[in-house]
């Protein structure tokens, strides 16, 4: 069965260096996501992307945040200058069609994410 | 965002079946109902979803009310591997009418022996 993968599955940093996150999204899949969920809270959306630029984004995703398809099968998010409350699960998601409230189902199928932590 | 209510916490015993209510009073007419699960560090799961009629496939089952102001998720034989946070969501449409899960708290299931 398809899966979304993520590396590396846990990410060590000293504040202020800037990290790299890798997702490779299901293969047919056009709709990208990123989710992030610190410690003991609720997963929270970053940001949607779709042909090479930013669908959507939500308030936590600031010009620290950026988001990037380098080449046909990765997905990446970086952020800048680290900081301590950047610690956290981020999760990448998929789904081959957009998410629409009101139509039939689309899903979105999420990897096993990366566990960043900013020391 | 459409509010669902969750109970923060159930438990159920290994083979037994678990019922996780969820209300969602202000649903509007064309929103559908969606679980996900989420076991220990993982990345979410999707379960199920539906918009008015009952709903069953390989894991789980899905009973909406008549005024659909609410559900229940049925896991028919709970084992080990469902100890997770369930969460259920309303969609909401966007701008354009895009759609963008929102993770309350959920329940926190766990299955005993």
């Amino acid at each position: 069965e398809p899966e979304v993968t993520q590396t590396p599955s846990h990410q060590v940093t000293q504040m202020g260096q800037e990290v790299i996150l890798r997702c490779v999204p299901i293969s047919n899949h056009l709709y990208f996501y990123w989710y992030r969920q610190i410690l003991g809270q609720k997963v929270e959306f970053l940001v949607s992307f779709y042909n090479n630029e930013i669908s959507e984004k939500s308030e936590i995703f600031d010009d620290q945040f950026s988001v990037e398809r380098p080449d046909g099968s990765n997905f990446t998010l970086k952020i800048r200058s680290t900081k301590l409350e950047d610690s956290a699960m981020y999760f990448c998601a998929s789904s081959a069609f957009r998410l629409l409230a009101g139509g039939q189902d689309n899903e979105q199928f999420f990897g096993p994410g990366t566990r960043l932590t900013v020391l | 965002d459409a509010k669902t209510t969750q109970p923060p916490s159930m438990d159920c015993a290994e083979g037994r079946a678990a019922n996780l209510p969820c209300n969602h009073s202000t649903i509007s007419g064309n929103e559908y109902v969606y679980w996900y699960r989420q076991i220990h560090s993982q990345g979410p799961q999707y379960i199920i979803h539906g918009l008015k009629n009952n709903e069953t496939n390989e894991m789980a089952s899905l009973i909406i009310t008549e005024d659909r102001k609410s559900s229940t998720l049925i896991l028919p034989h709970a084992t080990l591997r469902d100890t997770a946070v369930y969460y259920c969501i309303v969609r909401v449409a966007r701008s354009g009418g895009s759609y963008i899960p929102t993770f309350g708290r959920g329940t926190s299931l766990i299955v005993h022996p």
